[in-house]
């Protein structure tokens, strides 16, 4: 399974929206629910954002929204706060037990 | 509290093998399936592989296929990554992570050079 196709890079100043996506295949991103987005800082443990498409785990504020259409799934942060300064990646369940991470996305904040 | 702490990693030569493990503690970990997923110093994350809960079925990324096997030990809520015929390649920080990814651990690093 080749990785899912996300843009390098993103970036918005503080308070405006960055929407990062994810395109993959109908074996993967659109045949599945299971698709998850991570906020991840080099060196320490990724932090789920969005499951299952556009669901939030407690504690992620409401800014992070997660939606999908045909094969591409999409991450937005809303209101960008500095903190938001990180690589985002997505996941898929691409069937048989097998699953594929994104390429990631660094999102900067001006 | 819910953790996961990974250890074994470390230099290894080229065609050598490592071993590492997760220790879980906060959660039934019986009850979940437990997925090994590892990033390149300068690349992406990688799924490389997972178990279900009780060991029973396993699958790995084309990438360690037939070289890593994936255990887990439920009665001392254990994961463990066996890694033959290492390749730089290999070089990376190990991450365990619960079946959903809503629990990781911190990493350990595995660098294989001669």
């Amino acid at each position: 399974h080749s990785a899912l196709t996300q843009p390098p890079s993103a970036s918005g100043s503080p308070g405006q929206s960055v929407t990062i996506s994810c395109t993959g295949t109908s074996s993967d991103v659109g045949g599945s629910n299971f698709v998850s987005w991570f906020q991840h800082h080099p060196g320490k443990a990724p932090k789920l954002m969005i499951y299952e498409v556009n669901k939030r785990p407690s504690g992620v504020p409401d800014r992070f929204s997660g939606s999908k259409s045909d094969n591409t799934a999409s991450l937005t942060v809303s209101g960008l706060q500095a903190e938001d300064e990180a690589d985002y990646y997505c996941i898929s369940y691409a069937g048989s037990n097998n699953y594929v991470f994104g390429t990631g996305t660094k999102v900067t904040v001006l | 509290q819910v953790q996961l702490v990974e250890s074994g990693g470390g230099v290894v030569q080229p065609g050598r093998s490592v071993r590492l493990s997760c220790v879980a503690s906060g959660f039934t970990f019986s009850s979940y399936a437990m997925d090994w997923v590892r990033q390149a110093p300068g690349k992406g994350l990688e799924w490389v592989a997972v178990v279900s809960k009780d060991g029973s079925i396993t699958n790995y990324a084309e990438s360690v296929r037939g070289r890593f096997t994936i255990s887990r030990d439920n009665s001392n809520n254990m994961l463990h990554l066996q890694m033959n015929s290492l390749t730089v390649e290999d070089t990376a920080l190990y991450y365990c992570a619960v079946e959903a990814f809503d629990i990781w651990g911190q990493g350990t690093m595995v660098t294989v050079s001669s």
